[in-house]
C-alpha cells in the first residue's frame, strides 16, 4: 500500500535532549512538509522540501531542523532550543503539478511530550 | 497573499441535521480547493476537492462547490451522523502545489 509512515506514534523528550521524528513516503512525491498542531488549533508549517537536498523554512522553523537526503525520507529533529515542543506533529507529501498532483497526503502523526 | 477563512467552531448538531461549514478564500491565480477531515488523534484525510470554477467535489455524502464569483467553497451534508464528529479543514493550493494554505479548522460534534 502506498502511503506516508510516521514513527514513533508517541515520543517523550527530556530537558536538553534532541529528538528525531521519522517520516517516510512511498508515493514518489517530490514535496514533503512538516506541520505542528497544538490542542484545538490549526496547522502551522515548520519546514518543507520540494526536491532532494533542498528545504525551506516555514512559519515556525526556530528550534527545529530537517534533512532531505532521499526523496522518500524527510526526518524532523526537535532540538533543545525548542522550549515548548509538546504538540502533535504531522508530516505530509504531495506531487507538484496540476490537478490531482498537488493534493497533500498526511501521515498519522507523532505526539511529542516533554518529561 | 493567499489565505483561507472558515467559520468559527465548535459546531454542535443533532444526528440527521443539515450541515454547512463556510469557507472563503483569497488567492492569486487559480487555486485548487480542498476539504480535509481529522478524526481524534489521527492525521488529516482528504475529504473532497475541486480544481476549477463551478466544479463540485463530493464524497461520503459531503459536497462543496467551487464558487469563483464569491470566492467560496462551503461544505454541506444533508444528514449528519455521530461518526461525522471531527475537525474539518478547508485548504487551497496555488502554483501547481507549491503554495498550500490551510484554514484554522472547524470542530463538528454530532449528538445522538
Amino acid at each position: 500500500d502506498g502511503g506516508i509512515t510516521q514513527s514513533p506514534k508517541y515520543l517523550f523528550r527530556k530537558e536538553g535532549q534532541n529528538v528525531t521524528l521519522s517520516c517516510e513516503q512511498n508515493l514518489n512525491h517530490d514535496a514533503m512538509y512538516w506541520y505542528r498542531q497544538d490542542p484545538g488549533q490549526g496547522l502551522r508549517l515548520i519546514y518543507y522540501s520540494q526536491i532532494v537536498n533542498d528545504f525551506q523554512k516555514g512559519d515556525i522553523a526556530e528550534g527545529y531542523s530537517v534533512s532531505r537526503e532521499k526523496k522518500e525520507s524527510f526526518p524532523l529533529t526537535v532540538t533543545s532550543a525548542q522550549k515548548n515542543p509538546t504538540a502533535f506533529y504531522l508530516c505530509a507529501s504531495s506531487g507538484l503539478g496540476s490537478g490531482a498532483k498537488n493534493i497533500q497526503y498526511f501521515g498519522a502523526g507523532t505526539r511529542l511530550s516533554v518529561l | 497573499g493567499n489565505s483561507v477563512t472558515q467559520m468559527e467552531g465548535p459546531v454542535t448538531l443533532s444526528e440527521e441535521a443539515f450541515l454547512t461549514i463556510n469557507c472563503t478564500y483569497t488567492a492569486t491565480g487559480y487555486p485548487s480547493l480542498f476539504w480535509y477531515v481529522q478524526y481524534p488523534g489521527e492525521g488529516l484525510q482528504l475529504l473532497l476537492k475541486a480544481t476549477k470554477a463551478d466544479d463540485k467535489g463530493s464524497n461520503k455524502g459531503f459536497e462543496a462547490t467551487y464558487r469563483k464569483e464569491t470566492t467560496s467553497f462551503h461544505l454541506e451534508k444533508g444528514s449528519v451522523q455521530v461518526s461525522d464528529s471531527a475537525v474539518y479543514f478547508c485548504a487551497l493550493s496555488v502554483n501547481y502545489g507549491q503554495n498550500f494554505v490551510f484554514g484554522p479548522g472547524t470542530r463538528l460534534s454530532v449528538l445522538p
